[in-house]
């Protein structure tokens, strides 16, 4: 079956633009989750979806980022007024499960992420 | 708050032969999973194993196994008869099982390994 899929692959924007990025997870996944990942550095948690809901965004580093899901499928993320630190590769997972007790082994499948840089 | 340290930056290890990759983790649950990941340099993020809290044996998956030490709260990789192939990102991630926190997986900063021919 088909995997994480992410869109763009790359994406170039002027510093103080706006930017979606989009996340396909694999179909029947509950479970989204947004992660960053600067260069040569490890993943920093975004935003944790259930469904439609996020019961964690503890990891948004600020008000200029924001994410939806919708249909529990498809999710954005948004970053507006861009600035140069959020350049970095933007990775989205899903699991099959992500609330339940019982669901703590289940890993997470990663799409290949966006690269984003901003000039 | 829980966190996940992996002290080698950078390994080497001759082909064929056996690596181990350190991971150790802080935590107060009780409850908890630890993943290994690979990413090789086109950047996709591969899942290779896991280990659960009270799993009683330590987890293997092919050339992969799971050195896990509890009570030091480590949890290392053992990757046997290192192939070319091998050579890549390896991550250490811990899932904390709290209902509501969406078992996000919190990582490690990784362990570059170059497998030598």
């Amino acid at each position: 079956g088909a995997g994480v899929s992410q869109s763009p692959s790359n994406k170039v924007t002027e510093k103080g633009k706006d930017v979606e990025l989009r996340c396909d997870p694999i179909s029947g996944h509950t479970a989204l989750y947004w992660y960053r990942q600067s260069l040569g550095q490890g993943l920093e948690f975004l935003i944790y979806f259930q469904g439609n809901s996020a019961p964690d965004k503890s990891g948004l580093p600020s008000d200029r980022f924001s994410a939806e899901r919708t249909g529990g499928s498809v999710s954005t993320l948004t970053i507006q007024r861009t600035q140069q630190e959020d350049s970095a590769v933007y990775l989205c997972a899903s699991s099959l499960r992500g609330q339940l007790l019982s669901s703590y082994n289940s890993p997470l499948h990663f799409g290949n992420g966006t690269r984003l840089t901003v000039t | 708050a829980q966190k996940i340290t992996q002290t080698q930056p950078g390994m080497f290890v001759q082909e064929k032969e056996a690596v181990t990759l350190d991971c150790t983790y802080d935590t107060s649950d009780q409850s908890y999973g630890l993943f290994w990941y690979k990413q090789p340099s086109s950047g996709e993020m591969i899942f290779l194993i896991y280990q659960g809290s009270y799993d009683e044996q330590n987890a293997t998956e092919g050339r992969y196994s799971l050195n896990f030490q509890k009570a030091r709260k480590s949890a290392n990789l053992v990757i046997s008869a290192s192939q070319l192939g091998d050579s890549a990102m390896y991550f250490c991630a811990m899932r904390e099982v709290t209902y509501n926190q969406g078992g996000k997986l919190i990582f490690g900063q990784g362990t570059e390994l170059s497998v030598k021919p």
